[in-house]
């Protein structure tokens, strides 16, 4: 069964510092992964989409990575601003026959002005 | 296209109660998806829809709850004789599959609170 952990849990940093996001999967056997933003009781948000034969994706200050044989992923944010105040959540789509999408628990991020 | 839309944003029943949560996905999408999500944890898949046929389930969709997908198009979740476990957020995603890639977009939730 695929298992998905974030580390940290929460995390606040000055505005203007570039941050690293982390998470890390059991099965290696993955479709995609995925980075989505949540705001206080709101739906998700996609962020970036990383198919398993690729190693990273970029929009705008937003990077990441994904090493499928170690079973990391990361979310890099460079020159943070308050507005990237949010829980920032990973999900990973296993290979096979499974359809879902498998979530971390998130990392809360509060970036202060 | 406005994306993935769900109605009612918030409900609030008393605890016995029935209650019905509405998605309509992106028009073009033949996948849907149902995950409840708790305070402080990530979504859990509870249900899938390729057009109209429900092809997987998890084991916490329990007998009380009900999905539907007709004519492939929006789907409905019904929950039976609400307990108070039941509340949380329900989101609704739905995705395409283009060039090899699926992307899951998921809609604004529905807060239920059962009291």
């Amino acid at each position: 069964k695929q298992e998905v952990t974030q580390i940290p849990a929460a995390l606040s940093v000055p505005e203007g510092e570039n941050l690293v996001l982390n998470c890390s999967f059991t099965d290696s056997a993955i479709y995609n992964l995925q980075w989505f933003r949540q705001d206080p009781g709101k739906g998700l948000t996609s962020l970036l989409l990383i198919q398993s034969s690729q190693r990273e994706q970029t929009s705008g200050r937003l990077n990441a990575s994904l090493d499928k044989s170690s079973g990391r992923s990361t979310l890099y944010i460079a020159a943070s601003q308050p507005g990237d105040s949010a829980t920032y959540l990973c999900a990973v789509k296993s290979s096979g026959s499974a359809r879902q999408l498998t979530f971390g628990s998130g990392t809360q991020l509060t970036v202060l002005p | 296209d406005t994306g993935v839309s769900q109605n009612p944003r918030h409900k609030i029943t008393k605890r016995g109660q029935n209650v019905t949560f509405r998605c309509d996905p992106i028009s073009e999408h033949n996948r849907l998806y149902w995950y409840r999500q708790t305070l402080g944890q990530g979504p859990e898949f509870l249900t899938y829809f390729q057009n109209e046929a429900q092809l997987e389930k998890s084991r916490l969709l329990s007998d009380r709850f009900s999905a539907e997908r007709p004519k492939g198009s929006f789907s409905t979740l019904e929950i039976q004789r609400t307990e108070q476990g039941d509340s949380a957020m329900y989101l609704c995603a739905s995705a395409t599959e283009r060039q090899y890639r699926t992307e899951a977009f998921f809609g604004q939730g529905t807060r239920l609170t059962v009291v």
